[in-house]
């Protein structure tokens, strides 16, 4: 198994612009986080999924911000419109909720200019 | 609510001293608490978890329910240390990173 697989690697965008970023989890894991890295305050959960399904979305900072999972392999997380203050890495995460060890994708760090 | 608080955003030490990294929680039930560290443009991953107590590259990390505390401790630190350190908790599948430490350790 590859791991989380996440892509872009990068991306840089214009401020206003639509910025879609994908995550691939751990075939077998059921449960999904997205995670957004910033010097200032580190590691914020933005939302999890459990079983597909959004449980806690508190962290999503606007309602710029919005997760999908539509199937138990694939979700996104899109940003519409990006602003200069998006910019960091963000991280997907998955796990399997009976053995708690989170597996994390190398990121997304996105540039909005 | 669920909260970890790292008090410390940067430490840095020299070889061969001992290092703690300091961790505290705040939670209502009995929390699963964790170290993840991330090394230099690599993922991060998982270091050590409190229900497995065992040491990990030397570090080790005792829960302490009373000072709502789990702190990370090496003897003696070592260059390839040098990472960010992320303390976690975990409660109802949740989990919930501290602001994180850059370690620094110097020859």
């Amino acid at each position: 198994d590859a791991g989380v697989i996440q892509s872009p690697r990068h991306e840089v965008t214009e401020m206003g612009q639509e910025v879609t970023l994908r995550c691939k989890p751990i075939s077998g894991h059921n449960s999904l986080f997205w995670y957004r890295q910033t010097m200032m305050r580190g590691l914020e959960l933005l939302i999890y999924f459990n079983n597909n399904v959004p449980i806690d979305d508190s962290g999503m900072p606007e309602d710029r911000f919005s997760a999908k999972m539509p199937n138990a392999s694939f979700s996104t997380l899109k940003i519409q419109p990006s602003e200069p203050r998006d910019s960091a890495v963000y991280f997907c995460a998955s796990s399997f909720e009976d053995t708690a060890e989170a597996f994390f994708g190398q990121g997304t760090r996105l540039t909005v200019v | 609510a669920q909260r970890v608080t790292q008090p410390e955003k940067l430490l840095s030490v020299f070889k061969g001293a001992p290092v703690e990294l300091k961790c505290n929680y705040s939670y209502s039930g009995s929390p699963e608490l964790f170290w993840y560290v991330q090394y230099s443009r690599q993922r991060l991953q998982l270091l050590l978890r409190h229900i497995s107590r065992e040491s990990i590259k030397g570090f080790t990390a005792d829960l302490n329910k009373g000072e709502t505390s789990f702190h990370l401790k090496k003897p003696f630190a070592q260059e390839e240390d040098s990472a960010m350190y992320y303390c976690a908790l975990r409660a109802d599948y949740k989990l919930s990173f501290g602001a994180g430490t850059t370690v620094t350790v110097r020859a």
